[in-house]
Order: structure tokens, then sequence, then C-alpha cells
């Protein structure tokens, strides 16, 4: 069974750098898209970007310019960095594995239990 | 962005009885491949979300047979055919044609 984990700070400061890792237990890591949603209650669920087994990414375009994701296939583990944080960016972060219908990247089948981030000065 | 709209947002239901959610896109979701790429989670209460449906009418992998998705083009219904308490919490339609992957703002399903 596919499990995934959330870890890093709940509170971090505004304009500061927000840092999340997620670790995949189960199931095999390479040849999948992970990604990274929030759900803040003022914009309900946002898709984040995602990230490709070989590292190659992409991102949401409202959030291009302040968003990283990385991936290191060593550890089963892939992160998401947020920078110039405001309070418009407190939400539960969740992390999740894109599902595949045979080639076709189709859903997100597994996630993490999230983790919430507070922003505040 | 695809822009999805949900309605009801708000469903109170009665055990027992069945219960409808639909789910509309601000464009057509069916891929050149001849898939429809929109799925459906439920989101219960303190948990994250669940896939339920994807590829607009494919149970998920653990998902009871109460639950069934239909439609094509950009208008979706997720039916539940006998509602049960454990059924109670947040639904959400997702489309995943293109990047950026993007929700409704969900319906809150409960218990009358």
């Amino acid at each position: 069974q596919v499990h995934l984990e959330e870890s890093g700070p709940g509170l971090v400061k505004t304009s500061e750098t927000l840092s999340l890792t997620c670790t995949v237990s189960g199931g095999s890591f390479t040849d999948f898209f992970w990604t990274w949603v929030r759900q803040s209650a003022g914009k309900g669920l946002e898709w984040m970007g995602r990230v490709y087994s070989n590292g190659i990414a992409n991102y949401n375009p409202s959030l291009t310019s302040r968003v990283t994701m990385s991936i290191d296939t060593s550890r089963n583990q892939f992160s998401l960095n947020l920078n110039s944080l405001t309070a418009a960016d407190t939400a539960v972060y969740y992390c999740a594995r894109v599902g595949k219908s045979g080639p076709y990247h189709v859903s997100l089948d597994h996630w993490g239990q999230g983790r919430l981030v507070i922003v505040s000065s | 962005d695809i822009v999805m709209t949900q309605s009801p947002l708000s469903l109170p239901v009665t055990p027992g009885e069945p219960a409808s959610i639909s789910c509309r896109s601000s464009q057509s979701l069916l891929h050149h491949n001849g898939n429809t790429y929109l799925t459906w989670y439920l989101q219960k209460p303190g948990q994250s979300p669940q896939l339920l449906i994807y590829l607009a009418f494919t149970r998920a992998s653990g998902v009871p047979d109460r639950f069934s998705g239909s439609g094509s083009g950009t208008d979706f219904t997720l039916k539940i055919s006998r509602v049960e308490a454990e059924d109670v919490g947040l639904y959400f339609c997702m489309q995943a044609l293109q990047t950026p992957w993007t929700f409704g703002q969900g319906t809150k399903v409960e218990l009358k």
C-alpha cells in the first residue's frame, strides 16, 4: 500500500521560505508524477504543481515565480519550496501521487494526511 | 485555466436515499486519446481527500459500487444510489486534462 507523509514546519514567518518534504513508502517511486495541493478556507483546493521522477517539474502559473519542486529518488522523497510567504499562503499542504490509467496520468490516487502551515509575522 | 463549477454547494441527504452532485467545466474535458479527464474525490471530516472516480466514470479501487460517475464534454454527475452515514463529507470534482489541474468549490454532504 502506498503511503505518503508530509514533514516540515507548521509555523513560518511572513516573507520567508516554506520547505516541505513528502516521504513515500510502498509501491514504485519512479515513473510517476508527484504533486502538491493546498487547501485553504478562502481558495479551496489549489493544485500547486508536479514533479516527475526524472526531476522535471511544472507549476501552477499563479505560483511559478515563487515555487520550486524537487525529487530525491534515492530517498523516495520529493520537496516543495515556496518563497516570499504572505498570510494568504496559510493552508493545509498535501502531497499526492498522480495515478495512471495505462500510460496516461489521470488522477490523484494517493494523498498524504496533510500539513497545516500558518504564515504569520 | 479551466473553471470547475459544482452544484449544489450543500446537500442534506437521508440515509438510504439517492443523492446527486453536478460538476460543470468551462471547456470540454475530452482528450484526443478518447478519455475524459474528470475525477471525483471525497474528503471525510478530518481526513485528506480520497479518490472515488477517474476518467469520468471509472471507480477507483475499493470504492463501493453505490458510487457512480457519468457525463461527457463539460457536464458531469456523481451519483450515490443509497446514501450511507459514512458518505458524509466534502465532494470535489477535478479536471486533469490540462495544467494547472483545477478543482470545483466542493459540495458538502450531510445527513438531514
